[in-house]
């Protein structure tokens, strides 16, 4: 079975600033798929980013980046030039791949942390 | 695009009663997942769904179910309702099937925030 450990329950940091979200996970997986999503108030869960395991070259996507160690099972995501829209709960969440994929196995999610911005 | 789309977004029901929550998935796709979050337990997956069948399922009582139409539209229901029940309940679709290494995102709806007194 597999666990996500996000150990920042919560951060607070002022807009334009730099932060960084900690995830650390566990599996016997080889190949697997790692996410951040982020969950305003709206309730809605919205995907932030998303890593292959093969691939050792870090997700980017605007202002989100990952740095994944696959070998520490750890995938920290940090948002550059905050912004008080990034204000919400970040969730760290896994999915093992299976070879044929006929639709999609479940996401495993971490605790959260809840992101403020302070203007 | 519509997005996903869950109906209802409130619910207040009694304990010992049954419920059906409905998710309107993104059109063209075929996967229907839903998850529970409480803020106990956190976020726990439910059940998947794609092309009418159960592929999936979480570890959840045999209370909780559900099913998929021909037109990827999902419902799940929860019967005997208990107080441990009050959560969010998300939907996410996807389009699947995906073959290979690369995986569809799920795209997940608003909730549907259920109370049970």
């Amino acid at each position: 079975a597999q666990t996500v450990t996000q150990s920042q329950p919560e951060m607070s940091v002022q807009e334009a600033e730099t932060v960084t979200l900690s995830c650390t996970y566990d599996t016997s997986e080889n190949n697997y798929y790692l996410f951040w999503y982020k969950q305003p108030p709206s309730r809605q869960m919205i995907l932030v980013i998303r890593q292959e395991a093969y691939k050792q070259q870090n997700a980017t996507e605007n202002r989100f980046s990952v740095n994944f160690q696959k070998a520490a099972k750890s995938f920290s995501l940090k948002i550059s030039d905050s912004q008080l829209g990034d204000t919400a709960m970040y969730f760290c969440a896994f999915m093992k791949h299976v070879e044929t994929n006929f639709g999609n196995e479940k996401l495993t999610f971490g605790t959260g942390t809840r992101l403020t911005i302070i203007p | 695009k519509a997005g996903v789309t869950q109906t209802p977004r409130y619910l207040i029901k009694t304990r010992g009663q049954q419920v059906t929550l409905s998710c309107s998935p993104i059109s063209g796709h075929r996967s229907v997942s839903w998850y529970q979050q409480t803020p106990g337990q956190g976020l726990q997956f439910l059940f998947e769904y794609f092309s009418e069948t159960q592929r999936n399922k979480g570890n959840f009582p045999g209370r909780f179910s559900g099913r998929q139409f021909s037109n990827s539209r999902s419902e799940m229901n929860v019967s005997t309702l208990e107080l441990g029940d009050s959560a969010l309940y998300l939907c996410a679709s996807s389009f699947g099937p995906i073959l290979g290494t690369y995986n569809s995102p799920l795209h997940f709806g608003n909730g549907t925030r259920l109370t049970v007194t």
